[in-house]
């Protein structure tokens, strides 16, 4: 059964389209994240939600809005997307927002990714 | 611009040697420190965390943690040429929140 799920695993649209990445997680953790990695392989925090309440929104333009319609799932929408938007996009989850030093509650789970291309 | 630095390599190393991975970061208040393990095409995984100063072993891998350094390095013992991989350092950011900033991470060869 896999952990945290990602759907689509590839996306390929023009600029200007609107596209949506699902995210779900079947661990029972209360905090899911979504991270963007760039071409040269830098990952970056976008957002994380706890409980589907916004927690970090890493000044990320407005045009990324993600949803949590309940503490399982965690889908980022991108309006009139943009060349710089092609990356690979990974959703995490983990038991809790806060860093305790257990190994139980501060590991990650990452989802496989989706390979978003702009053409 | 809280940063983390790491060497992007690649670092080549033969079979069964010790392999040595460093990352500095900037934020001196920052108190978490992670290493993740990437293969080619795939997501991160967590392979070790560090929050004091010293060593931290588990298995073949040790991580260490100089704070008065702003440096973290992770040793692998005994690498294997499954461990080839890019190994990604995160700082966590100072205050209770899991907020990471990533280095560039740094990719490993270990050649039989």
């Amino acid at each position: 059964d896999t952990a945290v799920s990602q759907t689509p695993k590839y996306l390929v649209t023009q600029m200007g389209n609107d596209k949506s990445i699902k995210c779900e997680q079947n661990l029972g953790h209360d905090t899911m994240y979504w991270y963007k990695q760039d071409s040269k392989k830098f990952l970056k925090i976008m957002f994380s939600y706890n409980n589907k309440e916004l927690i970090i929104n890493e000044t990320v333009p407005n045009r990324f809005s993600p949803k949590s319609p309940d503490k399982a799932h965690l889908n980022l929408h991108i309006n009139s997307l943009e060349l710089g938007d092609s990356a690979v996009y990974f959703c995490a989850s983990s038991q809790d927002h806060r860093v305790t030093g257990t190994s139980s509650t501060d590991t990650q789970y990452f989802g496989p990714g989706t390979r978003l291309t702009v053409l | 611009q809280k940063e983390v630095e790491q060497n992007s390599g690649p670092l080549s190393v033969p079979e069964g040697a010790i392999a040595s991975l460093n990352c500095t970061y900037s934020d001196r208040g920052s108190q978490s420190f992670f290493w993740y393990r990437q293969y080619s095409g795939k997501s991160p995984e967590l392979i070790m965390f560090i929050y004091s100063n010293g060593d931290k072993e588990d298995g073949r891998f040790t991580a260490q943690l100089n704070k008065a350094s702003q440096y973290v390095s992770l040793l692998i013992r005994d690498s294997q040429p499954s461990d080839s991989a890019t190994y990604l350092c995160a700082v966590n950011r100072s205050g209770g929140s899991y907020i990471p900033t990533f280095g560039r991470g740094t990719s490993l060869i270990v050649h039989p």
